[in-house]
């Protein structure tokens, strides 16, 4: 159980160009939905917390305007990065929580790579 | 400032040995903490969560350790095999509300 999919794992887009990433929790509710960044060898970044039915909530240094996210259901968050550049490039991770549970685990995506060219 | 850190960037070890990573965190007091798995190219794993009022969690070959006053969790695996080589990341939640943030992880590597 607890199972989150993350689409797509992989996409390569021209500079200027917007590219959607989808998550989704497969078999429980995810009231709340995280989206991260990850650099080679370091750490998570959270980029921003998402719940569902309203704004996202960003972290610091994050452009909401560039990085838009939907989360539109219980079961579905989309991370759209608009405008891409080749910094931009990078992996990012969604993950998700169940309802009402504090302490509960984080359930990840298995992430996308994007490149900008 | 508030930190998350896990001070061995990478981790070197013999089959059959016990693997002890390490996490130190600054300037928070989490009510929990969370040990990930990551291999590469993919998302994080949930192991394990201990609570602030537990000193010690264990599962199958793994153990972790909490000490709220030295500010730091140990991770051990025993026994370890070729397949627990990863990254290993701790996590903390930051305002009790399921705000977790990641320290950088360990990067370990068990040889045959």
């Amino acid at each position: 159980g607890a199972v989150v999919s993350q689409h797509p794992s992989r996409v390569i887009c021209k500079s200027g160009t917007s590219v959607k990433i989808e998550c989704r929790s497969l078999d429980f509710q995810a009231t709340t939905m995280f989206w991260y960044r990850q650099f080679p060898k370091k750490s998570l970044m959270l980029m921003a917390t998402s719940n569902e039915g309203s704004k996202a909530t960003y972290e610091q240094g994050v452009e909401k305007d560039k990085f838009l996210i939907n989360h539109a259901s219980l079961t579905l968050s989309t991370l759209t990065v608009t405008s891409a550049h080749p910094e931009d490039s990078s992996f990012y991770i969604c993950s998700a929580t169940s309802q009402g549970r504090w302490a509960s685990p984080l359930h990840f995506g298995n992430g996308t790579r994007l490149t900008v060219t | 400032s508030q930190k998350i850190e896990q001070n061995s960037e990478a981790l070197n070890i013999q089959e059959g040995k016990t693997a002890t990573l390490t996490c130190n965190y600054t300037n928070y007091s989490p009510a929990y903490l969370q040990w990930y798995r990551q291999d590469p190219g993919r998302g994080p794993v949930f192991l394990l969560l201990i609570r602030e009022n537990e000193k010690e969690k264990r599962k199958e070959r793994l153990k972790v350790t909490f000490d709220t006053t030295l500010k730091q969790s140990l991770f051990h695996i025993t026994a370890s095999q070729p397949a627990d080589s990863a990254t290993y990341l701790c996590a903390l939640d930051i305002s009790n509300n399921n705000d977790m943030r990641f320290g950088a992880g360990t990067r370990l590597t068990v040889k045959p």
